[in-house]
């Protein structure tokens, strides 16, 4: 089973919002991911959790928080939006290899994240 | 050094026919060289990879031709259908981060 999970599947909000997204898997991976997809485009890294640790920050503006509650979960958590965050949030997920190495990431279907 | 070009950025084919998208890269370091499918609306999905000591990987109508010394590599879709329609998305890493071309929309026509 290769599958990861988003919540919500749309999401629309406005400016002055609080909003989480949450993703899971259930394939022991101990990798997890959040990137950013607009349209025609490929998707953007923004951060990267190993071992439930915050290990990359893409530079995301602090309106953005994320959190690893645990090796199956992902969460997003959305504040004071712009206009311009809408985008499709996409998380991946997969396995870490000793030193570090990275294998496949498993991407979900995403959540479409419009903000008003 | 971080980049990877994908060419083209649109590709129109008839049924039957072979799709071929093409990727070069720069940063030596990369070590694994994954394609994504991608459907609008959806999230990319791992269609097919290969690591740089494999020259060629076959799975289905789906082939990866990789040239370590042009830093190439390519897919080959074979008897293209549409339901192939979608965006692919080569991508390359180096262990920390997965660095993806910029997608090629596919149209298979009926």
């Amino acid at each position: 089973d290769t599958e990861v999970t988003q919540t919500p599947k749309h999401l629309v909000m406005g400016m002055t919002n609080k909003k989480s997204l949450k993703c899971e898997q259930h394939m022991g991976h101990r990798a997890m991911y959040w990137y950013k997809q607009k349209a025609k485009k490929p998707p953007e890294l923004m951060f990267v959790y190993s071992y439930e640790k915050l290990s990359i920050n893409e530079s995301v503006p602090s309106r953005f928080s994320p959190e690893c509650p645990n090796s199956s979960l992902l969460n997003l958590h959305l504040h004071a939006l712009q206009p311009e965050d809408s985008a499709l949030y996409l998380c991946a997920s997969s396995r870490l290899q000793v030193g570090g190495i990275r294998e496949t990431q498993y991407f979900g279907p995403g959540t479409r994240l419009l903000v008003l | 050094q971080q980049q990877v070009k994908q060419s083209p950025q649109s590709l129109i084919v008839q049924k039957g026919g072979i799709s071929i998208i093409n990727c070069a890269y720069e940063n030596t370091a990369f070590d694994y060289f994954p394609w994504y499918q991608q459907f609008p609306g959806k999230g990319p999905a791992l269609l097919i990879a290969i690591r740089p000591d494999v020259s060629e990987k076959k799975e289905g109508r789906f082939t990866i031709s990789f040239n370590k010394s042009a830093k190439q590599f390519s897919l080959h879709i074979m008897d293209s259908q549409p339901g192939d329609s979608a965006t692919y998305f080569c991508a390359a890493s180096s262990g920390s981060r997965l660095t993806f071309g910029e997608g090629t929309q596919l149209t298979v026509n009926p």
